[in-house]
């Protein structure tokens, strides 16, 4: 059974840092990989999609990075801002159906917080 | 204008009326999906359809169902609202198996 994990939680940072997000899942069969942001008690906007056979993707200031075979990503966000402060969801698309249905399975998230 | 549009916003009604939330797409998408958002499980997957004539159910079908009016329009019903259905509510599209999904902002549905 696909499962995605990510760590920490719950991150705080000072304003200016540069920070590393992490997903980890079980199960390498994958189409893709997509991190997602979501502001609190608003909807889910996609970042940046990784597909199985590539190794990273960078879309300003954020750079994702996969290893398939390890089962893990990083979303790597240079420079952060206030703004920046959101919950950060990464989701597998597995190769497979999971209970039946092609589906994404996320993440619990990690809600980030940049303080100034 | 935003690509995926859910209506309502925000819904309060009271345990065992029906309700419809509807999501609208402009992108061009074959494939629609419901999902709800719950404190502490994540997304879990509802219905989704791959075109007007398939439908699918997800992993928390029961007391749920949709209808695909047409390949831009996908409503999700409750026949029978009760309180463990309070939940976020999100809707979201793809171009095709493995490509990236688009989500609509979201309905914050609560059952008193």
């Amino acid at each position: 059974k696909q499962e995605v994990t990510q760590i920490p939680a719950a991150l705080s940072v000072p304003e200016g840092e540069n920070l590393v997000l992490n997903c980890s899942f079980t199960d390498s069969a994958i189409y893709n990989l997509q991190w997602f942001r979501q502001d609190p008690g608003k909807g889910l906007t996609s970042l940046l999609l990784i597909q199985s056979s590539q190794r990273e993707q960078t879309s300003g200031r954020l750079n994702a990075s996969l290893d398939k075979s390890s089962g893990r990503s990083t979303l790597y966000i240079a420079a952060s801002q206030p703004g920046d402060s959101a919950t950060y969801l990464c989701a597998v698309h597995p190769l497979l159906p999971v209970q039946g249905a092609q589906k994404l399975v996320f993440g619990q998230g990690t809600r980030l917080t940049i303080n100034p | 204008d935003a690509d995926v549009t859910q209506t309502p916003r925000n819904r309060i009604t009271k345990t065992g009326k029906r309700i419809m939330l509807e999501c609208s797409q402009t992108k061009g998408h074959d494939r629609m999906y419901w999902y709800r958002q719950d404190p502490g499980l994540g997304l879990q997957l509802i219905y989704y359809s791959f075109d007007v004539k398939d439908i699918n159910k997800g992993e928390i079908s029961d007391g749920y169902s949709v209808s695909r009016q047409a390949q831009a329009k996908f409503s999700l019903s409750l026949e029978s609202a009760i309180p463990n259905q309070t939940a976020l509510y999100f809707c979201a599209t793809s171009s095709g198996i493995g490509n990236e999904q688009f989500f609509g902002p979201g309905t914050r549905l609560t059952v008193l």
